[in-house]
């Protein structure tokens, strides 16, 4: 099966920088995905690593180690609009060929 | 707007009841994928279809059913519904039945049972 851990609840400051860690076990990995959620709303997709290393995408930016079963996203400049759940998925190719969400985590941004 | 159209936006329905919901997945997309989400709880995939065909399922109840049509909307038919299935429901449409292309969310429906 899968695993996936994220931190349940995060907070930083406006302006700041603040990295959501994943961490995971899985069979048949075959890449993870981060999703930003706004509360009652839907997923809207932000990331994919699929080897290792860094992928930099404007304020974001994710990091893959598969040796460590590791993720991490990195957010830079918050802004107050950045104030959502980050959701870890991965992507096994064992059994049900889809994403395996973790429960998010919740980060709150502060003046 | 994603381009996965979900309806409808929320449900309120009695213990007991049937209800389906709908998803039109983006244009181009042959797969569609359900998900639960209960409160404070992770997505939870149930059942995934692929240009027609069950592709995969997940933890989906037997009282849940689902279809893909020839025009590629899905429904998704919760049953005999319990207070627990109060949730939101997810869409996700994808090109392909791999996830490594992406998927794309619908909107979801909030399903209240009282």
């Amino acid at each position: 099966g899968q695993n996936i851990d994220q931190p349940t609840e995060m907070t930083a400051t406006e302006g700041a920088i603040v990295q959501i860690n994943c961490t995971y076990q899985t069979s048949g990995f075959n890449g993870l995905f981060w999703y930003q959620q706004h509360a009652g709303e839907a997923p809207t997709f932000l990331s994919y690593n699929v080897l290792d290393g860094l992928e930099e995408k404007g304020r974001f930016s994710s990091f893959l180690s598969r040796s460590k079963g590791y993720s991490y996203l990195l957010l830079k400049e918050l802004q107050m609009k950045d104030s959502a759940s980050y959701l870890c998925a991965v992507h096994s190719q064992t059994g049900a060929n889809n994403l395996f969400f973790g429960t998010g985590t919740r980060l709150t941004v502060i003046p | 707007d994603s381009g996965v159209t979900q309806t409808p936006k929320h449900l309120i329905t009695a213990t007991g009841q049937r209800v389906t919901l709908r998803c039109s997945p983006r244009s181009g997309d042959l797969s569609v994928y359900w998900y639960q989400q209960s409160l404070d709880q992770g997505l939870q995939f149930l059942i995934q279809y692929y240009n027609g065909e069950e592709r995969a399922k997940g933890n989906i109840l037997e009282r849940f059913s689902a279809q893909q049509f020839p025009d590629l909307h899905s429904e998704l038919n919760l049953s005999s519904l319990e207070l627990g299935d109060s949730a939101l429901y997810f869409c996700a449409s994808s090109l392909k039945d791999r996830a490594s292309y992406g998927y794309t969310f619908g909107s979801g429906t909030r399903l209240t049972v009282v």
